[in-house]
């Protein structure tokens, strides 16, 4: 089946701890994105990549980093300096030409 | 930056009952997509509309493009307990161009 994945689901670290959250896709999209939703908020986008090798600062990256070696993965790592990690984090994708963005099932992040 | 503004913020209605929500914004667009979110999960596209003044049903909703091109409604009608879940309006006027999202209607169903 053709998706977006997510992985894990639910992450527990404690503060101070970097993490790393996972998102694989095999739509064969170009574009991939990073939000951050907190309760009874919009989503907020934190990193974007158009291409391979290359990503753009979103609305909220501070305390953030992401790479993107490969066109199917596109890892967030929320590092020690963000001051409150503790949300949900949702990937999305996007086929060059498309408005339609496609979103992950989602992890949430709890840091202790 | 852009903004979208959703309302209501939440609705409590009854199985059976049809369903309005509405998105504006100060500022043209010429896209607007409706997302769904079930609980826990990530939002869903219902339905993408392209053209002022545009009408398009995806099932029991419909989604219109307002003539304007600053706002956009989306119904529900006969609505059943699965269509619980927050909606979201979208559109690109980000800061750089990218997607920007409204603050959600959250829709309770009562059986």
């Amino acid at each position: 089946d053709g998706g977006i994945t997510q992985s894990p689901k639910y992450l527990f670290r404690k503060e101070g701890q970097n993490v790393t959250l996972s998102c694989e896709q095999n739509l064969n999209h170009d574009a991939m994105y990073w939000y951050r939703q907190d309760p009874g908020q919009g989503l907020r986008l934190i990193y974007y990549s158009q291409i391979v090798n290359d990503f753009q600062k979103g609305d909220i990256a501070e305390g953030y980093s992401v790479s993107r070696e490969k066109k199917e993965s596109f890892p967030l790592t929320v590092t020690s300096a963000q001051k409150n990690p503790t949300a949900f984090y949702l990937c999305a994708s996007r086929i060059t030409g498309s408005n339609e963005q496609f979103f992950g099932p989602g992890t949430r992040l709890t840091v202790l | 930056g852009q903004q979208l503004n959703q309302s209501p913020q939440s609705m409590f209605i009854q199985e059976g009952e049809d369903v309005s929500m509405n998105c504006t914004s100060s500022s043209i667009f010429n896209t607007w997509l409706w997302y769904k979110q079930d609980p826990g999960e990530g939002p869903v596209l219902l339905i993408a509309l392209y053209k002022a003044g545009e009408l398009t049903s995806n099932g029991r909703l419909t989604a219109q493009f307002g003539i304007t091109r600053k706002d956009s409604f989306l119904n529900i009608s006969a609505s059943i307990p699965s269509d619980v879940g927050i909606y979201f309006c979208s559109n690109y006027g980000g800061s750089q161009g990218n997607l920007i999202f409204g603050k959600g209607t959250k829709l309770s169903v009562k059986p």
